[in-house]
């Protein structure tokens, strides 16, 4: 059982360059999301999405799109990528909250990708 | 607006002592929280949850207290192990609403 699988791990973009952040799931789970991860700052909510073909912004979502074509994937792009971007993503899924109550608080996040912007 | 705060970045506890990591809120509304740990190059990973309802909860070394009144939550682990060291996130949800993360406190257990 993989859970929540984030690819790539690692990679460095040059300024204005695009990229994509793939995130798959398997727990079969309906809310998906997106956070980054700064020094002093915490987890950070950019996108989600509470079901296949939805998104909604999150508290930082400049500079980023979304998709989540199939329930099981979440895409995160960067159209053109800024310094201010070097960070660490991680992906998270969840239960719904309205069919399990409490476990919809409960994510399951992936090990992360490292992206420098230089 | 940092609904949830982890006042300390960092802490260091000797193996075997009680370690006590602190939360604050400010949102009277949130009613379920969490207790996540993070290992370095992993993802966090739940720990352990509380409700409103609740002022304390206990699974194995790990409690979680709960002060509606102060707003204030606290993680306790008895006893400290080295595999403890992480960064340890609070984090909170009202309703239905997504869960919002502290900023996290870095626990260092020393042998």
């Amino acid at each position: 059982n993989a859970g929540v699988t984030q690819t790539p791990k690692f990679r460095v973009l040059k300024t204005g360059q695009s990229m994509t952040l793939l995130c798959a799931q398997d727990m079969n789970h309906e809310y998906m999301y997106w956070y980054r991860q700064d020094p002093g700052m915490g987890l950070r909510l950019i996108h989600y999405s509470v079901g296949e073909g939805t998104t909604a912004k999150g508290e930082v979502p400049d500079g980023y799109n979304v998709s989540r074509l199939k329930k099981q994937n979440f895409l995160l792009g960067l159209e053109s990528a800024a310094p201010s971007q070097t960070s660490v993503y991680f992906c998270a899924s969840s239960y719904s909250l309205a069919g399990t109550g409490v476990e919809g608080h409960r994510y399951t996040f992936g090990s992360g990708t490292r992206l420098t912007v230089v | 607006d940092q609904q949830v705060k982890q006042n300390s970045p960092s802490l260091s506890v000797q193996e075997g002592r009680i370690s006590i990591l602190n939360c604050d809120y400010t949102n009277s509304m949130f009613d379920y929280f969490l207790w996540y740990k993070k290992y370095p190059a992993e993802g966090p990973t739940f720990l352990i949850s509380i409700s409103s309802i609740k002022d304390k909860n206990e699974d194995g070394r790990f409690t979680v207290f709960l002060n509606k009144s102060a707003k204030h939550l606290s993680l306790h682990i008895v006893p400290s192990q080295p595999g403890d060291s992480a960064v340890y996130f609070c984090a909170a949800s009202a309703g239905y609403q997504k869960v919002t993360f502290g900023t996290g406190t870095k626990l260092q257990v020393i042998p």
